[in-house]
């Protein structure tokens, strides 16, 4: 069966371009988290879905970040203008029912290098 | 706010010893879950616990709930060299991920 799926593996551009960041969860899972991994944070909640519509979005930095669910196999994340701050592991993860007593499973991640 | 605290942050173990993380929390919590995150890897979900005082095993692994669902552990036996890697706790109704803990196995 094929996992969740992100898009890209590796993304490195200069300050103030934009990035966008994209997620084909598992098929049939209702729910859709990204995550944002630094050394610093570690592993921060940005958003999170529930059948296409975003529950909870208070984890999502500023107004420079953007998230869409356009339908159930896709989501992105975008950034903005983007800053070296915004460096860090960008996970996508999917789980059955509400997310909250379901495994979430994780894509590869997306390396994001903001120059 | 949600307030988890995992512990230790990072533990080195000499291989065939034994590793234990903590995870505790200031408030009841409905259910708890464990994942593994290899080097350069991703979050990989090990096990939930739901139950007040329950306990499972997955081979060398062990996890507990506590009484008052507001701790659990994981404990390995035996540490091997595949063990490396960060355990996180995750806490369902906070959709909250533990700092982590970082275990190194030396051979």
């Amino acid at each position: 069966d094929a996992g969740v799926i992100q898009s890209p593996r590796h993304e490195v551009t200069e300050m103030g371009q934009e990035v966008t960041l994209r997620c084909k969860p598992i098929s049939g899972h209702n729910s859709l988290f990204w995550y944002r991994q630094t050394m610093m944070r570690g592993l921060e909640l940005l958003i999170y879905f529930n059948n296409n519509v975003p529950i909870d979005d208070s984890g999502m930095p500023e107004d420079r970040f953007s998230a869409k669910m356009p339908n159930a196999s896709f989501s992105t994340l975008k950034i903005q203008p983007s800053e070296p701050r915004d460096s860090a592991v960008y996970f996508c993860a999917s789980s059955p029912g509400t997310g909250e007593d379901q495994p979430q499973h994780f894509g590869d991640g997306t390396r994001l290098s903001i120059l | 706010g949600q307030q988890v605290m995992q512990i230790p942050q990072y533990q080195h173990v000499q291989e065939g010893e034994d590793f234990t993380t903590y995870c505790n929390s200031s408030t009841t919590l409905s259910n708890i879950q464990w994942y593994k995150q290899r080097p350069g890897g991703h979050p990989v979900f090990l096990i939930q616990l739901v139950k007040s005082g329950e306990v499972k095993k997955q081979k060398r692994l062990t996890f507990q709930f506590g009484e008052a669902k507001k701790n659990s552990s994981l404990h390995i036996t035996a540490t091997q060299t595949t063990d490396v890697g960060t355990y996180f706790c995750y806490t369902g109704n906070q959709f909250y991920f533990g700092t982590g803990t970082s275990l190194t196995v030396i051979p």
